[in-house]
């Protein structure tokens, strides 16, 4: 049951490197999501996808780009990393956006941008 | 603004002692409002949907209650095994779908 995986768990950049964060779910869900989560705030939406072959931004997607690549697979991508974007990034799926609530979490990727 | 408030920011709790968290809401727009655990290195595990006044959730020894401004997490003789940090969320009509606006969390520690 490996429901939500994220790679990579840890990583560090320079700013101005570019990297993928990549997200799998197992669940046959149909919505997937980007969240950071920064110290002393709370989770935040930077990209959501409803369906497959479908992308919106949620609250904060500035510096960053996402592909929903299939139903499984969603990735987000920040093309020039910026010492800001140090934070710890959660991707996670529901059965529909309708269902965001009870979404499942992945283990989040550790990202330090120096 | 859109605002979910958590209090108190941490909780320090001798096994047994019952004790409440608290989540303080923006009412307009209210669609549900919802409890997560976090364990450190983890994501959030989803607990509880609450969508309206009056409404009451249970889950072994935690209980989810609603009000029209605020919502309560009850801790009934907690465990160690219950020590971790505590979110809520909410989801408003309109704006992005699947938005939802998180609380800064309770971190919760239980000492056997």
């Amino acid at each position: 049951n490996a429901g939500v995986t994220q790679t990579p768990k840890f990583q560090v950049l320079k700013t101005g490197q570019s990297m993928t964060l990549q997200c799998a779910q197992d669940m046959n869900h149909n919505s997937m999501y980007w969240y950071r989560q920064d110290p002393g705030m709370g989770l935040r939406l930077i990209y959501y996808s409803a369906s497959e072959g479908t992308t919106d931004k949620g609250e904060v997607p500035n510096g960053y780009n996402v592909s929903r690549l299939n139903k499984r697979e969603f990735s987000l991508r920040l093309e020039s990393a910026a010492p800001s974007q140090t934070s710890v990034y959660f991707c996670a799926s529901s059965e529909a956006v309708s269902r965001v609530m009870g979404a499942f979490f992945g283990q989040g990727t550790r990202l330090t941008v120096v | 603004e859109d605002q979910v408030t958590q209090s108190p920011e941490a909780l320090r709790l001798q096994e047994g002692e019952s004790s409440s968290l608290n989540c303080s809401y923006t009412v307009s727009g209210l669609r549900g409002l919802f409890w997560y655990r976090q364990d450190p290195g983890k994501g959030p595990e989803f607990l509880f949907t609450l969508y309206s006044a009056g409404e009451e959730k249970e889950k072994e020894r935690l209980k989810a209650t609603l009000t029209k401004k605020e919502s309560f997490l009850h801790i009934t003789a907690p465990k160690p095994e219950d020590s971790a940090t505590y979110l809520c969320a909410k989801l408003n009509y309109g704006g992005s779908q699947g938005n939802l606006i998180f609380g800064k969390g309770t971190k919760l520690s239980v000492k056997p």
